[in-house]
């Protein structure tokens, strides 16, 4: 198993541009979630989908778009890009049962610079 | 806003010497988890604790779920130089599938 796979693993955008990082796993986990790292202040939750085609936001949503339409692909959407959404952003992925969803496997990261 | 404080924020040890951290919350948390975060990866679950006053290992690493259930204390004996990176703590919130992290402790370690 390749476990959760995350690309770009670098990305440098312009203000206002647009992109979407990809995020793939191979473990038929139910539950994955995008989060946000920045210094000093750990790890924020961005959004979270328990199953295909159900999506929430987490604890910082604006500015980002998700969706899930397969079990495996869970991409993050920026729409249009700003420098405060310059940081490193880790997908994550449980089996989301019975309080399983907290044993997440995270992804090696996307380091996003927003010039 | 961050519901879980971390201390110390950053350590500097000598190779050898044993480590303890905590996690308070003025929240009740079920669930504590202590995660490593090497450098430039992405963290991992090291130990997870589901019930209060639970003591639990791995290796050379021991956790603890406090009694109150709103602090948790993370130990790591006779530490090495791979032992180097962030460890964070996290619970789920009470409501929704959301997990929450502490902001880290920065482990160094001189050989």
């Amino acid at each position: 198993n390749a476990g959760v796979t995350q690309t770009p693993k670098f990305q440098v955008l312009k203000t206002g541009q647009s992109m979407t990082l990809q995020c793939a796993q191979d473990m038929n986990h139910e539950y994955m979630s995008w989060y946000r790292q920045d210094p000093g202040m750990g790890l924020r939750l961005i959004h979270y989908s328990v199953g295909a085609g159900i999506t929430d936001q987490g604890e910082v949503p604006n500015g980002y778009n998700v969706s899930r339409s397969t079990t495996e692909d869970f991409p993050l959407r920026l729409l249009s890009a700003a420098p405060s959404q310059t940081s490193v952003y880790f997908c994550a992925s449980s089996y989301g049962a019975g309080g399983l969803y907290n044993e997440q496997f995270f992804g090696p990261g996307t380091r996003l610079t927003v010039l | 806003g961050q519901q879980l404080n971390q201390s110390p924020q950053s350590m500097f040890i000598q190779e050898g010497e044993d480590v303890s951290m905590n996690c308070t919350s003025s929240s009740i948390f079920n669930t504590w988890l202590w995660y490593k975060q090497d450098p430039g990866e992405g963290p991992v679950l090291l130990i997870a604790l589901y019930k209060a006053g639970e003591l639990t290992s791995n290796g050379r690493l021991t956790a603890q779920f406090g009694i109150t259930r709103k602090d948790s204390f993370l130990n790591i004996s006779a530490s090495i130089p791979s032992d180097v990176g962030i460890y964070f703590c996290a619970g789920p919130l009470r409501y929704g599938n959301k997990l929450v992290f502490g902001a880290g402790t920065i482990l160094r370690v001189k050989s």
